[in-house]
Parts: structure tokens; sequence; C-alpha cells
């Protein structure tokens, strides 16, 4: 069960759109519509962004969304504000109830 | 309103045994669907997740940790220990304890502060 695979950080100014994409395999990412999203500041413990793909739960801004195309799933925050700042995590669900986490990606705002 | 609290040792030694106790509220884990899952993160590094447990008391591993945890449940404190044994530097990271409800099953949405290990000699 190898880390799904996140760039290191993407960067973009606000008001514009960033895609985080998240990659695993046909075990993984690929087999089951169960990928969740992270948003971790410092010092702070992660909080639910997305599940299911590309569910929101109440009380999420719309401008995060997620997506998934084989084995790759993304999230795309739009209209991107000064508070995104921060580390994203992605999560899959691996198989006989195990969980894999991707590496993190940091994203700044310029 | 959902809580979890982590507690535990903030320094172990080499070789030694680390266990954790994740205290919550707001829910119970004997009600159908809930679990509670801990996930540690080494300083400035990815999440790890480590082990799950359900309220049927089904028990969930990571491969390549199997060997050295354990995950119990105590439903009437309201609590959730891990246990890791042989601990190596390497394991030194914040470990966080993460409920599972059963409508967002697939993910953690509630999490605790975190807990800080060191382990080192």
């Amino acid at each position: 069960q190898s880390a799904l695979t996140q760039p290191r950080s993407v960067s973009e100014s606000p008001g514009q759109s960033v895609t985080i994409s998240c990659t695993g395999s046909s075990t993984d990412v690929g087999h089951y519509d169960y990928v969740s999203w992270y948003q971790q500041k410092p010092g702070k413990a992660p909080k639910l962004l997305i599940y299911d793909v590309s569910e929101r739960p109440s009380g999420i801004p719309h401008r995060f969304s997620g997506s998934k195309s084989g084995n790759t799933a993304s999230l795309t925050i739009s209209g991107l504000q000064a508070e995104d700042e921060a580390d994203y995590h992605c999560c899959s669900y691996g198989g006989n109830y195990t969980r894999v986490f991707g590496g993190g990606t940091k994203v700044t705002v310029l | 309103q959902i809580t979890l609290k982590e507690s535990g040792p903030t320094l172990v030694k080499p070789t030694q045994t680390l266990t954790l106790t994740c205290t919550f509220s707001g829910f119970s884990l004997s009600t159908t669907g809930v679990g509670v899952g801990w996930i540690r993160q080494p300083p400035g590094k990815a999440l790890q997740w480590l082990a799950l447990i359900y309220w049927d008391d089904d028990k969930r591993y990571s491969p390549s940790l199997k060997s050295r945890l354990t995950i119990t449940k105590d439903t009437s404190k309201n609590q959730v220990v891990l246990t890791m044994i042989n601990m190596d530097p390497v394991d030194t990271a914040t470990y966080y304890c993460a409920h599972r409800g059963p409508v967002l099953a697939s993910a953690f949405d509630i999490w605790g502060q975190g807990t800080m290990v060191t382990v080192s000699s």
C-alpha cells in the first residue's frame, strides 16, 4: 500500500483557480469512489473538505470541488482567497477497510 | 457536538511501547457505522493512516505497521486506545484520532487536536 502522489506545492494569485492532483493506483483511487480531501493549517488538525470524490460536508464553501478520472483524483479551489493558504491532503479507501493518504500539497496564495 | 482528544506520553525511549488514548464525546462507538481512526504526521511530513476500529469491534491496520499496532475500544468510557510496540525515533510524530461516521463513511469528519510524541533516548 503506497502513499498517493501529490505535487509538493502549487501557487496562484487571489481570485484564480488551482487544481491539486492525487494519483494512486487501480487498487485504491482507481477502484473506489472513496476519495477525501483535507485542509490543514499550521499547527492545526486536518479539516475535511471533500468526501466520496466530490461531496462537500455542510459548511464547506462551494469554491472547493473534487473530481476523479482513472487513478487520479483532483481538488479544485476556485476564486482563491488568502485564507485558503494551507496544506491539502488527499486520502483514498484502499480496500479491506484500509486508508491511504497522499504526501500533501502546500498551496501558496501569491 | 462531536469532540475527540488524544492523550499519552510526550516522550518515549526507543524500544519502548507507546500507549495513546482517544477520549471522545458527542457520539457512541456502539452506534452502527461509527468508527474511530488513528493517523500520524511526522514533523513537516505527510499524514499516515495507522488503524481504525468500528462499532462492531472490527479492527483494521496499516499493512506496513500491523505487527506493531493494537487498537481497542472501551465503549463505556468513550475511549479508544492505540498501542504501538518497539518505538523508534522515526515514529516521532503528532498522533491524531478521528471520527468516522455512518453517513460520511469514507472519510474522517472530525479530528482531535493531536498529541506530539517524541522518541528519543
